[in-house]
């Protein structure tokens, strides 16, 4: 267990639907990283949270947006979803944000749309 | 951005072989990671290396920072070593994220 849980493990629903993937971090982490990854794009950073607060975004769709909570549990929440938004959902959290000693990842999210 | 290069894209062993995984970067950076990747999705963290060298068991990692690579060792591999590898770089700045290679696809039978 890497101490990063991420709920659901598995989804599937219907084009056209929204969903929420949750993630609670590592006990003392104040930083999570959103992460896609698919068979034709590999690992794409979406979008970075440190302590409440968005501090970066990557390649993530303006159908997707998350956000981190006072407890540092995060959900990223995808909307208008597609058959391509099919895809392993990570989160990762890390300790410091400049002086991190690695980023640790959950065991993801799989989601289906049909 | 940073890119990373990872070779070879696949590689199939005889258990008890060792193998070299390599990873080339474009830029500077301070935090350099290897991560395994079981059947079952799962990223796990095998090295945090930015720079050095570093063991646990038969896996063993080294990082020359000044010239850009880092290298991967499994020693006397066994078949729970099969699933794709990655490193990943970052630069350990505010809000910058981890960069991932492309992976390498380690095959091992028994």
């Amino acid at each position: 267990d890497s101490g990063v849980t991420q709920t659901p493990k598995h989804l599937i629903t219907a084009t056209g639907q929204r969903v929420t993937l949750r993630c609670s971090p590592r006990s003392g982490d104040l930083s999570v990283y959103w992460y896609q990854q698919s068979l034709d794009q590999g690992l794409q950073f979406l979008i970075h949270y440190y302590n409440g607060e968005e501090r970066a975004k990557g390649n993530i769709l303006e159908r997707f947006s998350a956000q981190q909570f006072p407890d540092l549990h995060s959900e990223l929440n995808l909307s208008s979803l597609e058959l391509g938004d099919s895809a392993l959902y990570f989160c990762a959290s890390s300790v410091e944000l400049k002086y991190g000693s690695g980023y640790t990842f959950g065991s993801g999210t799989r989601l289906t749309v049909v | 951005g940073i890119q990373v290069e990872q070779s070879p894209p696949d590689l199939i062993l005889q258990e008890g072989a060792n193998s070299t995984l390599r990873c080339n970067f474009s830029d500077s950076v301070n935090n350099l990671q290897w991560f395994h990747q079981n059947p079952w999705g799962q990223l796990i963290n095998l090295f945090y290396i930015p720079s050095g060298t570093k063991q646990n068991g038969r896996l063993s990692a080294t990082t020359v920072a000044t010239e850009r690579y880092s290298l991967l060792y499994i020693s006397s591999s066994q078949t729970t070593d099969s699933g794709v590898y990655f490193c990943a770089v970052g630069k350990n700045q505010a809000g910058t994220a981890l960069i991932f290679g492309k992976g390498t696809t380690l095959s091992v039978s028994s």
